[in-house]
């Protein structure tokens, strides 16, 4: 089944501790992004990837970091967490023509203590 | 730089009634694809359309409907005879078709939309 999983699902963390949240595609889509979901601001990209060792800021990057050194993972990491980074996290991928319908993982909801 | 609103916060309506969520962009590409997506309570992200800047045509898939004016800026969703299922946050977005918005959806703020039984 062609599919974008995140892992975790669930994760209440608290102030400055590492985490990392996994995307994985198995659809050999060349373009992933991340995107972060916030009551009453839709949803805004963090960062983007075109393709393998390609990744580049989105809308809302700062305290973010992201790697692609395979076509199908694209992890989120958060090196210090904070509290105004509790939102809900959606990966999404497409094949990176341009209008290209975009694919979400089911999403990962972070709260940060 | 592009932008997408949606205006409507909340609506709230009664099974069996028709319900329009607005949706207006901004953007000064000349090709670019607009999108909306359905959110339900469990929260994944439901791709329901795609339309390019150059097809104007309204779209009809099943209870569901699409305005799309250039002239206004806008792509407008309808839904016929409401049913409670179809309670959800609905999103509007926009990709700009090249330069440094490459691939990026630019959404709207959503529209929560309830139907009452």
């Amino acid at each position: 089944e062609a599919q974008v999983t995140q892992n975790p699902r669930y994760l209440i963390t608290v102030t400055g501790k590492k985490l990392t949240v996994t995307c994985s595609q198995n659809m050999n889509h060349e373009y992933m992004s991340w995107y972060r979901q916030d009551p009453g601001l839709g949803l805004r990209q963090i960062y983007y990837s075109m393709n393998v060792e390609v990744t580049d800021k989105g809308d809302v990057p700062e305290g973010y970091k992201v790697s692609r050194k395979e076509k199908r993972n694209f992890p989120l990491i958060l090196e210090s967490p904070s509290p105004n980074q509790t939102s809900l996290y959606f990966c999404a991928s497409s094949l990176g023509l341009e209008g290209n319908e975009q694919f979400f993982g089911p999403g990962t909801r972070l709260t940060v203590l | 730089a592009q932008k997408v609103t949606q205006a409507q916060t909340e609506i709230s309506v009664v099974e069996k009634e028709d319900v329009t969520l607005d949706c207006v962009y901004e953007t000064r590409d000349t090709t670019y694809y607009l999108f909306w997506y359905k959110q339900p309570p469990s929260g994944e992200l439901v791709f329901l359309i795609r339309r390019n800047s150059f097809d104007e045509q309204n779209e009809i898939s099943g209870r569901y409907s699409w305005n799309f004016q250039k002239s206004t800026s806008s792509f407008n969703f309808t839904i016929t005879a409401s049913q409670v299922v179809d309670s959800a946050v609905y999103f509007c977005a926009l990709s700009e078709a090249g330069g440094t918005s490459y691939g990026k959806l630019t959404f709207g703020q959503g529209t929560i939309l309830t139907v009452h039984p």
